[in-house]
């Protein structure tokens, strides 16, 4: 059974400081991974996503990494700003059945003080 | 503006009574979900459909129900056999499993009960 894991669950750090948030996952085989921003009492928003081949995609001041084989994923936030607070949360879309199932992290939430 | 509406925002459910969460959609989308977030907790898959009028359970399905009778709607119903109803609840769609893209979430709707 796929399980995704995010570290750490909460982090605070002064505004202007580069960041990264990690998410770890128990099956390799997966199809892509997904990284998301959901603000308090909303929805998710799509930030990244990256194919099972791929090793990065970036987005402005934001790049994601995969390394399939530790089953591990990095969401780097440069330049951190007080508008990047919010819960990020990662999944993992699994491979069996052909289906778009995905499995989320209990998400990280993140505070940029100013 | 294409998106995914869904209502109402705050919903309450009395004792042993159904209700149904709206969810539409404008982007075409062929693929539709429901998700559970409670606090703390990664979003867990209700029901997911990939196609107009056929639809799969995921993997918190009982005591709810689903219908895909438009390929732009797909309303839950909690029944009153979900005996743990109170979370927010959030709807997403997707181009399809063959599209590898990413899936777009709603705004939630927050259950509680009376």
């Amino acid at each position: 059974k796929q399980e995704v894991t995010q570290i750490p669950a909460a982090l605070s750090v002064p505004e202007g400081e580069n960041l990264v948030l990690n998410c770890s996952f128990t099956d390799s085989a997966i199809y892509n991974l997904q990284w998301f921003r959901q603000d308090p009492g909303k929805g998710l928003t799509s930030l990244l996503l990256i194919q099972s081949s791929q090793r990065e995609q970036t987005s402005g001041r934001l790049n994601a990494s995969l390394d399939k084989s530790s089953g591990r994923s990095t969401l780097y936030i440069a330049a951190s700003q007080p508008g990047d607070s919010a819960t990020y949360l990662c999944a993992v879309r699994r491979t069996q059945g052909g289906s778009e199932k995905l499995v989320f992290g209990k998400g990280t939430k993140l505070t940029v003080n100013p | 503006d294409g998106g995914i509406t869904q209502s109402p925002k705050y919903l309450f459910r009395k004792e042993g009574q159904n209700v149904t969460l709206s969810c539409e959609q404008n982007l075409n989308h062929d693929a539709m979900y429901w998700y559970r977030q409670d606090p703390g907790q990664g979003l867990r898959l209700i029901y997911y459909s990939q196609i107009v009028n056929d639809f799969q359970k995921g993997d918190i399905a009982e005591g709810y129900s689903v219908s895909r009778e438009k390929k732009e709607s797909f309303p839950l119903t909690v029944t009153s056999a979900q005996k743990n109803p109170t979370a927010f609840y959030l709807c997403a769609s997707s181009r399809g499993r063959l599209a590898n893209q990413p899936q777009h979430f709603g705004d939630g709707t927050r259950l509680s009960i009376l």
